[in-house]
């Protein structure tokens, strides 16, 4: 595709239900990257991959959040029992290259734990 | 830690006027700075990316320049227009930290007709 694309746009989940989220990378785009913003809040950065290989996971925040990308295209963000604080929207970004973070961002999953 | 600060929060001005957006961040060593815009319900649209040996850029009516010894970019929009409303965030990528980056937390521009 023209753009990377995250799926589901939205999801509304029951607190303690696990959910998926899914990033279509730019076609052979190396680096992706998964941010996560509350609302006002700026983008912060949970995790980050280099082809298959998750090189930084220093920003998952606990032990719930988990993320791959098995064949180096697209990655799957995961999210284990939800919790109210996890409300947030997910973005999902790629670049060419390591080290270029001329990123091109997705649109985002909305996710609302009720 | 890396910080970035952005000021002001949120800003309102009438159409035609000329504006400048700040951001701060607390340690020089970047590899570089980006201006994203973000419109309500979108994702992240990279406006300027200045690497950390230039001093600015331009592109169109926007303006961003960069003083890395200070710590500080602005971002210059010169006539703006209604359709310019939108929250404008700045993200630094550290020299030790490959492509992460870490953003302020906005500056949302609200142009009036």
């Amino acid at each position: 595709g023209a753009g990377v694309s995250q799926s589901p746009r939205y999801k509304v989940a029951k607190r303690g239900q696990d959910v998926a989220l899914r990033c279509d990378p730019i076609s052979g785009h190396v680096s992706l990257f998964w941010y996560q913003q509350a609302l006002g809040q700026g983008p912060e950065f949970l995790t980050y991959f280099q082809n298959e290989a998750q090189l930084d996971k220093s920003g998952l925040p606990s032990d719930r959040f988990f993320a791959e990308r098995p064949e180096g295209s697209v990655s799957t963000l995961k999210i284990q029992r939800t919790q109210q604080e996890d409300s947030a929207v997910y973005l999902c970004a790629s670049s060419l290259v390591y080290g270029n973070t001329e990123a091109f961002f997705g649109q985002g999953t909305r996710l609302t734990v009720v | 830690k890396q910080e970035v600060t952005q000021i002001p929060a949120a800003l309102s001005v009438p159409e035609g006027e000329n504006l400048v957006l700040n951001c701060s961040f607390t340690d020089s060593a970047i590899y570089n700075l980006q201006w994203f815009r973000q419109d309500p319900g979108k994702g992240l649209t990279s406006l300027l990316l200045i690497q950390s040996s230039q001093r600015e850029q331009t592109s169109g009516r926007l303006n961003a320049s960069l003083d890395k010894s200070s710590g500080r970019s602005t971002l210059y929009i010169a006539a703006s227009q209604p359709g310019d409303s939108a929250t404008y965030l700045c993200a630094v990528a550290r020299e030790t930290s490959g492509s992460r980056l870490t953003f302020g937390e906005g500056t949302q521009l609200t142009v009036n007709p």
